[in-house]
């Protein structure tokens, strides 16, 4: 069974300072791995996926994200945190049989204080 | 690109009645559509799978009776709770992909805020 682990349900940081916001996975084949973000009371807002390829992938808004195999890692990460980054961040997975669901951690909180 | 259209993002009404939500992809094509449900300071529920043209596939403890999904064509899937009741009081969002396969990412509507009095 697929799932995903996110550790710490609030992450607190000062504006300008560099961001992580871990997550764990434990998948039976390959990992689809994926980052989203939520403002409140909107959808989810994809920020970045690892498929295959450079561990170190980029995407929107300055983010990053590492994957790491060895550690079933995926943790999301920003050089220098924004006011406007605080959000609720998702990490999900998925294998890559193509029949199974995205499986979402349960969200951890990014506070960034000026 | 990508965008996912839900309507309407809030709701309100009384118990037994039945509400409709929608979801359209507005600039591409979705055989496939996903309802979520999310509940306060929790993670997202997969609660069916919704298939242009055929009957949605539920995840197990959903009931699909109560829960009716239609996917009546490419680019509209709807969500009907029917006999509502205060414990549906919830946030749903629906989501689509614009390719098949699982390494495309789900782009996903706004929400829809239920409360159920």
């Amino acid at each position: 069974a697929q799932s995903v682990a996110q550790p710490e349900d609030q992450v607190n940081v000062a504006e300008g300072n560099p961001l992580t916001v871990k997550c764990t996975y434990s998948v039976s084949g390959n990992p689809y791995l994926f980052w989203y973000v939520q403002y409140p009371n909107r959808g989810l807002q994809f920020l970045l996926k690892y498929i295959t390829g450079d561990n170190l992938v980029k995407g929107s808004y300055g983010f990053e994200a590492e994957f790491n195999k060895s550690q079933t890692s995926f943790h999301l990460k920003k050089p220098s945190a924004l006011v406007s980054d605080s959000a609720l961040y998702f990490c999900a997975v998925r294998d890559d049989s193509g029949n199974t669901p995205l499986v979402f951690g349960k969200g951890t909180r990014l506070s960034v204080i000026a | 690109g990508a965008v996912v259209s839900q309507h309407p993002s809030r709701v309100i009404c009384k118990s037994g009645t039945s509400v409709k939500i929608e979801c359209r992809s507005l600039d591409f094509q979705a055989t496939t559509m996903f309802w979520y449900r999310q509940f306060p300071k929790q993670s997202l529920m997969l609660m069916a799978t919704s298939n242009e043209g055929s009957k949605a596939t539920y995840e197990q403890g959903v009931e699909k009776d109560k829960f009716l999904i239609n996917h009546a064509s490419l680019t509209l899937s709807t969500l009907t709770v029917t006999s509502a009741h205060p414990e549906d009081s919830s946030f749903y969002i629906c989501s689509a992909r614009t390719q098949t396969g699982g390494e495309s990412p789900l782009h996903f509507g706004n929400g829809t805020r239920l409360t159920v009095t």
